[in-house]
């Protein structure tokens, strides 16, 4: 079964640093998402992506973050001056289509230290 | 936006017995209400969704309920088994996928 796939599975960045988690979506979707766990947490929306373009971003997703699809293939999550609280699982995720019926696959996850 | 409220937190049980959380949403524009289970270390994988227009649905020992009138769906596992512990979220569709806290689902043998 197709799977969307990320890496690293685990990063440890300096705070003040820059980061780029990478995420392979399944190859005939269309629509992508990034999600955050802070550790024993809820999973939060943070941002979705269509057409190379920002469909909705929570009030989580900040200045400090982006996301670029920079080929046919990868979708990336960039924070650009990393936080303590920064830390937490990030989840890609992926769906063939808008229609608020289609299910949501997920990726393991990047796990982010910021130190 | 959406807001996604469930219960228990924890729950505890013995193998073989049944298990529900229940799950209560806010926009009741809201459409399609999936349920993830959340292995240590893994990402939140599906095990079953409910659409609105659908009041329950089954799949082996796994249901999930949904009134629309009420807000709320519950997710139903019966016969548990000690590989069915994990965290379990159920989620609604608002402008985007909502999760709920989470159930920390732990079943003994």
């Amino acid at each position: 079964e197709p799977e969307v796939t990320q890496t690293p599975s685990h990063q440890v960045t300096q705070m003040g640093q820059e980061v780029i988690l990478r995420c392979v979506p399944i190859s005939n979707h269309l629509y992508f998402y990034w999600y955050r766990q802070i550790l024993g947490q809820k999973v939060e929306f943070l941002v979705s992506f269509y057409n190379n373009e920002i469909s909705e971003k929570s009030e989580i997703f900040d200045d400090q973050f982006s996301v670029e699809r920079p080929d046919g293939s990868n979708f990336t999550l960039k924070i650009r001056s990393t936080k303590l609280e920064d830390s937490a699982m990030y989840f890609c995720a992926s769906r063939p289509s808008r229609g608020g019926d289609s299910p949501l696959h997920f990726g393991n996850g990047t796990r982010l230290t910021v130190t | 936006g959406e807001n996604v409220e469930q219960h228990p937190s924890t729950l505890s049980v013995q193998e073989g017995d049944s298990a529900v959380i229940k799950c209560t949403y806010s926009d009741s524009a809201s459409n399609y209400f999936p349920w993830y289970k959340q292995e240590l270390g893994k990402g939140p994988q599906l095990i079953i969704d409910i659409r609105s227009n659908v009041g329950e649905k089954k799949d082996q020992r796994i249901a999930v309920t949904l009134n629309k009138t009420a807000k709320h769906f519950s997710l139903h596992i019966t016969e548990t088994q000690p590989e069915d512990s994990a965290v379990y979220f159920c989620a609604a569709w608002g402008t985007a996928l909502i999760f709920g806290k989470g159930t920390t689902l732990s079943v003994s043998s």
